[in-house]
């Protein structure tokens, strides 16, 4: 049972150019959400899911694109990555208690 | 808007002595409270949570207080360890449309000294 993943852990990024991030999770959570943490700042969310199929915006979701195809992946999308979006990134599942389990992180640069 | 704030960035606390860690909401919406701990490099892992219907929720050396007249809930770790060493975030939920969302403070680094 490995719970949340994420891939990559690292990635560095010219700005301009595109990626997806990855995330996994085998609990058979339908919510799952992404968010973004900068230095002297808590969590912000960028994107969430409440089961396959949906998605909806967070409190910080321009530049970003989500989708949900599978219930276990949820996929986090920079189509021209700007510098301001160097951070690390979350994502989450969440049980039936209101309880959210985060994966590992990506740490994302972009140049 | 800071929802959610935790005004101690860091502590430092003895081992074998009590780590208090507060946190205070501006949001009466907020019906569900969480304590995360996070150590560098990692995601963060949940520690305890407790709902507004109540007052205090243990497990185990954690304990969290809410005051909900006060809109303030306090982390109690007691004894303090060195592995309790790490940043630890408060969050705060309620339901709005078909979603629950977490909000987070900015943390609290906990450093335990022997």
């Amino acid at each position: 049972n490995a719970g949340v993943t994420q891939t990559p852990k690292f990635r560095v990024l010219k700005t301009g150019q595109s990626m997806t991030l990855l995330c996994a999770q085998d609990m058979n959570h339908e919510y799952m959400y992404w968010y973004r943490q900068d230095p002297g700042m808590g969590l912000r969310l960028i994107h969430y899911s409440v089961g396959e199929g949906t998605t909806a915006k967070g409190e910080v979701p321009d530049g970003y694109n989500v989708s949900r195809l599978k219930k276990q992946n949820f996929l986090l999308g920079l189509e021209s990555a700007a510098p301001s979006q160097t951070s690390v990134y979350f994502c989450a599942s969440r049980d039936n208690t209101d309880t959210q389990y985060f994966g590992p992180g990506t740490r994302l640069t972009v140049l | 808007d800071q929802q959610v704030k935790q005004n101690s960035p860091s502590l430092s606390v003895q081992e074998g002595r009590i780590s208090i860690l507060n946190c205070d909401y501006t949001n009466s919406m907020f019906d569900y409270f969480l304590w995360y701990k996070k150590y560098p490099a990692e995601g963060p892992t949940f520690l305890i949570s407790i709902s507004s219907i109540k007052d205090k929720n243990e497990d185990g050396r954690f304990t969290v207080f809410l005051n909900k007249s006060a809109k303030h809930l306090s982390l109690h770790i007691v004894p303090s360890q060195p592995g309790d060493s790490a940043v630890y975030f408060c969050a705060a939920s309620y339901v709005t449309g078909t979603a629950s969302k977490l909000t987070f403070g900015t943390g609290t680094r906990l450093q335990v000294t022997l």
